[in-house]
């Protein structure tokens, strides 16, 4: 199995624009996370779906926010508008029970 | 809540050095715990894991043991290498209906010099 995959691996964009990030989780896998990673807050949990539907999104920073899973092979998070303060490593994973297996991120970039 | 705490990095060390990375919960029930790694520029990683108590989880050099008297499970290795640089995470799930939920400690940055 190729993993979780993620893309893009790096995203630049400007302030206000629309961002899209995807992640194909492993083939099998039932629940999917998506996570944010930032020195000053660490990784923190943004939402998460089992069987392709969100079971908690409370960890969405604000409505700029928005996640879909439309089939158990594929899901996005998508921002619109961007803000700077969205810069960050975002993070997918899949997993069956336990444990996770992450995808390798994609460093999102806003200026 | 469920919650986890590790020690506060980063940590520094010398090749060969004993490692010791503290990491405590806070849960209701029985959790499963978990550490994972980040090398620079991935993704985390399972390094091992532990999923009742007394278990001992091994990987790599690497283990923790699942303390539930303390509410601990500290991650130890005997003799560091420069490769185990990364940032390391201790993690819970709580089980029950979290749908293989983690929760993540902060992180602590380890530093191995030659």
């Amino acid at each position: 199995d190729a993993g979780v995959i993620q893309s893009p691996r790096h995203e630049v964009t400007e302030m206000g624009q629309e961002v899209t990030l995807r992640c194909k989780p492993i083939s099998g896998h039932n629940s999917l996370f998506w996570y944010r990673q930032t020195m000053m807050r660490g990784l923190e949990l943004l939402i998460y779906f089992n069987n392709n539907v969100p079971i908690d999104d409370s960890g969405m920073p604000e409505d700029r926010f928005s996640a879909k899973m439309p089939n158990a092979s594929f899901s996005t998070l998508k921002i619109q508008p961007s803000e700077p303060r969205d810069s960050a490593v975002y993070f997918c994973a899949s997993s069956f029970g336990q444990p996770y297996t992450f995808g390798s991120g994609t460093r999102l970039t806003v200026v | 809540g469920n919650s986890v705490t590790q020690m506060e990095g980063p940590v520094t060390l010398s090749e060969e050095a004993f490692l010791t990375i503290n990491c405590t919960y806070t849960a209701t029930g029985y959790p499963s715990l978990f550490w994972y790694v980040q090398y620079p520029g991935e993704g985390l990683q399972l390094l091992l894991k532990a999923t009742k108590a007394d278990d001992k989880g091994s990987n790599k050099g690497f283990e923790a043991t699942y303390r539930k008297e303390t509410t601990s499970f500290h991650l130890e290795k005997g003799s560091v290498q420069v490769s185990d640089s990364a940032v390391y995470f201790c993690a819970l799930n709580a089980g029950g209906t979290s749908y293989g939920k983690l929760t993540f400690g902060q992180g602590t940055i380890l530093t191995v010099h030659p």
